[in-house]
C-alpha cells in the first residue's frame, strides 16, 4: 500500500515568517492530495489540497506544491499567525476500488510565536 | 448546517464491557469511515462503507465491528474493550462522484473514549 513520510514533525516559526511542511509518497498512482488542520481536540479541518494534474495550488496564505516525478508535495504557509498553531496532516490517495481512501502523514507539529 | 455529527463526544467504559459508537450525517454521502486516532498519531483508517458495501482495513482488530443501517448512520462497535483501544474515533464522509476522482472528506468531531 501507500507509504506517505512527514517532515519536520515539529516546527516553531515567529509570526509573520513562512513555514513549509513536507511529504513524500510511495505509490505513484496516488493522484489526490489533501492536507489537514487540526487543532487541540477538534477535528481534522481540510485546508487546501491538490490534484495531480496540478503542480500549484494557492489560497490566500496557503499553498501547496506537487512534484510527481519526485513523489513529494509540500504545504507552504506565508505570513504566519498565532492561530495558525495546530497539527498538520498530510495525506495521499487514488481513486479507483480504493473509495478514496486516504494514507496520512504522522503530522506536523506548527507552533506560531507572537 | 449540514455535518457530521458523532455522540457521545466523551465514553467512558471499563475493561472488557462493549461500547458502541454513533455516527450520522446530513451531507448524503455514501461513503463513511470511521478512524482510530491515538495522541500525536495520525488518523488510522478502521473501516469504510461505500452505501452499504463494507471493506475492513487488514490490520483492525476482530475486536471492532462496524454496521451502516442506513444513508445517514454508522455504528462502531468494539466488542471487548482495552487498554489500549483508547483513542479518539473520528468518523468521516465523503462522495464518490465518479470512478479515478476523490473528493474531500468531512470529519465528525470525534468521541474520545477512555477504558478504565
Amino acid at each position: 500500500g501507500e507509504n506517505v513520510e512527514q517532515h519536520p514533525s515539529t516546527l516553531s516559526v515567529q509570526e509573520g515568517d513562512s513555514a513549509v511542511i513536507k511529504c513524500t509518497y510511495s505509490d505513484s498512482a496516488s493522484n489526490y492530495f489533501p492536507w489537514y488542520k487540526q487543532e487541540l481536540g477538534k477535528r481534522p479541518q481540510l485546508i487546501i489540497d491538490i490534484r495531480s494534474n496540478v503542480g500549484e495550488k494557492k489560497d490566500q496564505r496557503i499553498a501547496v506544491t506537487l512534484n510527481k516525478t519526485a513523489k513529494h508535495f509540500s504545504l507552504h504557509i506565508t505570513e504566519t499567525q498565532p492561530e495558525d498553531s495546530a497539527v498538520y496532516f498530510c495525506a495521499a490517495s487514488r481513486g479507483g476500488s480504493t473509495l478514496g481512501r486516504l494514507y496520512f502523514g504522522r503530522g506536523t507539529q506548527l507552533t506560531v510565536w507572537p | 448546517d449540514a455535518m457530521v455529527i458523532q455522540n457521545p463526544r466523551y465514553q467512558v467504559t471499563q475493561f472488557g464491557k462493549p461500547v458502541t459508537l454513533s455516527c450520522s450525517q446530513t451531507l448524503n454521502h455514501n461513503v463513511m469511515y470511521w478512524y482510530q486516532q491515538k495522541s500525536s498519531q495520525a488518523p488510522k483508517l478502521l473501516f469504510h462503507y461505500y452505501d452499504k458495501d463494507f471493506n475492513n482495513e487488514a490490520d483492525t482488530p476482530d475486536n471492532f465491528q462496524s454496521r451502516r443501517p442506513n444513508t445517514s448512520f454508522c455504528f462502531l462497535d468494539i466488542r471487548s474493550p482495552g487498554l489500549g483501544d483508547a483513542a479518539m474515533y473520528l468518523c468521516a464522509t465523503s462522495t464518490k462522484i465518479a470512478p479515478g476522482t476523490n473528493n474531500e472528506q468531512f470529519f465528525g468531531p470525534g468521541t474520545r473514549l477512555t477504558v478504565l
